[in-house]
């Protein structure tokens, strides 16, 4: 079955550390974005990519990083000047820039802590 | 830059009672709208999406929306809830330019609890 993987599940970090958040997908889709879930504040977009080797900053990006280097990848590093990273994060994709096909897929998420 | 307000934060309705949720949007142009649902532990699913034509939209396991456009609105409604319809909410837009949709702004959420 196609679908989003998104890896670890629960990840913990000690404060000054980066880390990075793995997403891939086998959908074939071209366009891939990663969002922050807060309680209370919905899905805040932090960075997309609509095909290889490019991306945009969302409205949160700073304090992330990301690379696109193959189509089906698109990890997200949360670095250490991320003031407040304890959160859910959800990967997901589409088809293109064109939505209208099915909305996105998402992935499971990965719930980081910061210790 | 578009947003999306979902008014209610926390419904708590009993098994079999009506559920009408908010979402309102700010934007301009035309706009592509969708309503996601994420149930406990799982992913978000597509419960419905409005792209054109008919405002009225059906979704999976009974649930609608009414697109109307001159309240900048879309909101989600089901006649007769079912405790499994507890879950998370959100409303989302994505305004379209160029011809085409891009990436989604999702509002709030709102949190449904049924009572059995």
């Amino acid at each position: 079955d196609g679908g989003i993987t998104q890896s670890p599940k629960y990840l913990f970090r000690k404060e000054g550390q980066n880390v990075t958040l793995s997403c891939e997908q086998n959908l074939n889709h071209d366009a891939m974005y990663w969002y922050r879930q807060d309680p209370g504040q919905g899905l805040r977009l932090i960075y997309y990519s609509q095909i290889v080797n490019d991306f945009q900053k969302g409205d949160i990006a700073e304090g992330y990083s990301v690379s696109r280097e193959k189509k089906e990848s698109f990890p997200l590093t949360v670095t250490s000047a991320q003031k407040n990273p304890t959160a859910f994060y959800l990967c997901a994709s589409s088809p293109g820039s064109d939505l209208r096909a099915r909305g996105y897929t998402f992935g499971s998420g990965t719930r980081l802590t910061v210790v | 830059a578009q947003s999306v307000s979902q008014h209610n934060h926390h419904v708590i309705l009993s098994e079999a009672a009506s559920l009408e949720l908010g979402c309102n949007y700010s934007y301009g142009g035309t706009v592509n709208l969708f309503w996601y649902v994420q149930y406990p532990g799982q992913h978000l699913q597509l419960l419905l999406k409005y792209f054109s034509g008919d405002p009225l939209v059906k979704g999976i396991k009974g649930f609608e929306a009414e697109f109307i456009k001159s309240k900048f609105s879309f909101n989600l409604r089901k006649p007769s809830v079912q405790w499994s319809d507890t879950a998370e909410y959100f409303c989302a837009v994505s305004p379209i330019s160029s011809g085409s949709a891009r990436q989604l702004t999702f509002g709030s959420g709102t949190q449904l609890t049924v009572l059995p």
